[in-house]
């Protein structure tokens, strides 16, 4: 079956290293995305992808970098990690044209905690 | 820019209680989607409806219901008989037509005790 994975789920880092959480996903999507999960804000966009070699800036992109080698990639590097960055991750792709019982498929998310 | 709010942070009802959660939300596009997402406590996103911004016929499924009012820029979730499994986040989320992006409000906590 089709799929969308994260990875780490979980990771532990200090402040000012770099970390790189990976998303790979089987549908062939175009579009991929990262969101971060806090409280009182529910989920934010760090970084969309519309394609191959395609990548941009969302809501919350400062301090996160993004790169689109394929189609099935769509790794997410903080490149000082700080604590401010201490949330949950997800990753989701979606076709361009979504059939009406779904809309983006989400991956089981990542919690990231740095010390 | 999008922006959707969801009011109440945390409800808590009797199971078998109905409850109501509000969404409303502000777009400039005309066409646009509006989505209700679930995350259980085991944290997990959950599709539960997309609704076309043409299209203002209420949904129900289930134990679910969604009254989407354009007047009022709502999109507001029912659950009927809440059963102690409804317990999870709700998330209203927003996409205009000219985007593929998603735009989330912040959620709100339903507990529903037994």
């Amino acid at each position: 079956d089709a799929e969308i994975t994260q990875s780490p789920r979980h990771k532990i880092t200090e402040t000012g290293r770099q970390v790189t959480l990976a998303c790979h996903q089987t549908w062939n999507h175009n579009n991929m995305f990262w969101y971060r999960q806090d409280l009182g804000h529910g989920l934010r966009l760090i970084h969309y992808s519309y394609g191959v070699q395609d990548t941009n800036k969302g809501e919350v992109s400062d301090g996160y970098s993004v790169s689109r080698s394929n189609t099935e990639d769509l790794p997410l590097t903080l490149e000082s990690a700080a604590s401010s960055q201490t949330s949950v991750y997800f990753c989701a792709s979606s076709p361009n044209r979504a059939p009406r019982d779904t809309e983006a498929f989400f991956g089981q998310g990542t919690r990231l905690t740095v010390v | 820019a999008q922006k959707v709010t969801q009011a109440q942070t945390e409800i808590s009802v009797v199971e078998k209680e109905d409850v109501t959660l509000d969404c409303v939300y502000e777009t400039r596009d005309t066409t646009y989607y509006l989505f209700w997402y679930k995350q259980p406590p085991s944290g997990e996103l959950v599709f539960l409806i997309r609704r076309n911004s043409f299209d203002e016929q209420n949904e129900i499924s289930g134990r679910y219901s969604w009254n989407f009012q354009k007047s009022t820029s709502s999109f507001n979730f029912t659950i009927t008989a809440s059963q102690v499994v409804d317990s999870a986040v709700y998330f209203c989320a927003l996409r205009p037509g000219s985007a593929r992006q998603l735009t989330f409000g912040s959620g709100t906590q339903l507990t529903v005790l037994p």
